[in-house]
């Protein structure tokens, strides 16, 4: 069981480029989290999914952030027009049935 | 106002003794996972609890969540155990799941 794999783990953007980051869960996990952490803010939820579907994406920035789940293996939380806010490591979690969350290594998002 | 407020936010022990940090909840939770944040930012499931405590060697930890509060119990610690502790709640509304994380308790043991 590799657990859950996030790729990149380390990205470098420019303010205004586009970021997209890649979450591949356990295998025959149903539900995908996405979070976010800094320094300031902590562990932030940002949105999840179950059996693919969107579930809730409340702590989503409501502007440049979108997250798909186009198969049960994957998903991706894409970020356009970065900006130097947006620095953060984006932790991506799964978990099948018993509800505990198993967290990927994140990615490391600087924006310069 | 935070929904989980976790305390200490920093402690040092000595390697072989033991201390307890606590996690209290403004709002009803369904369960809480403990985790340790390694020096390479992994965060480590230690415990998930709907209830009751879970102990596994050195670690104890206990949910109570009708007084809306956890506790993690470090005995005998050790150099290894040096590193970020956080507390993280699962809402009791419905079938939503998401974690709300403490502001975690850097734990540094020492020789």
């Amino acid at each position: 069981n590799a657990g859950v794999i996030q790729t990149p783990r380390h990205k470098v953007t420019g303010k205004g480029q586009e970021a997209t980051l890649w979450c591949e869960p356990i295998s025959g996990h149903s539900a995908v989290f996405w979070y976010r952490q800094t320094i300031v803010q902590g562990l932030e939820f940002l949105t999840y999914f179950r059996n693919q579907a969107p579930i809730d994406d409340s702590g989503m920035p409501k502007e440049r952030f979108s997250a798909q789940m186009p198969n049960q293996s994957h998903s991706t939380l894409k970020i356009q027009s970065t900006q130097p806010q947006d620095s953060a490591v984006y932790l991506c979690a799964s978990t099948g049935g018993a509800n505990t969350q198993y967290f990927g290594p994140g990615t490391r998002l600087l924006v310069l | 106002g935070d929904q989980v407020e976790q305390s200490p936010s920093a402690l040092s022990l000595h390697e072989g003794t033991g201390s307890a940090l606590r996690c209290n909840f403004t709002t009803t939770m369904r369960a809480v996972q403990w985790f340790q944040q390694n020096s390479r930012g992994s965060l480590i499931n230690l415990f998930y609890l709907a209830s009751g405590t879970k102990e596994n060697g050195r670690l104890k930890s206990t949910f109570n969540s009708k007084e809306s509060y956890s506790t993690l119990h470090i005995r005998d610690a050790q150099l290894e155990d040096s590193g970020t502790y956080f507390c993280a709640a699962e809402g009791s509304g419905g079938s939503n799941y998401k974690l709300t994380f403490g502001k975690g308790t850097l734990l540094t043991v020492t020789p």
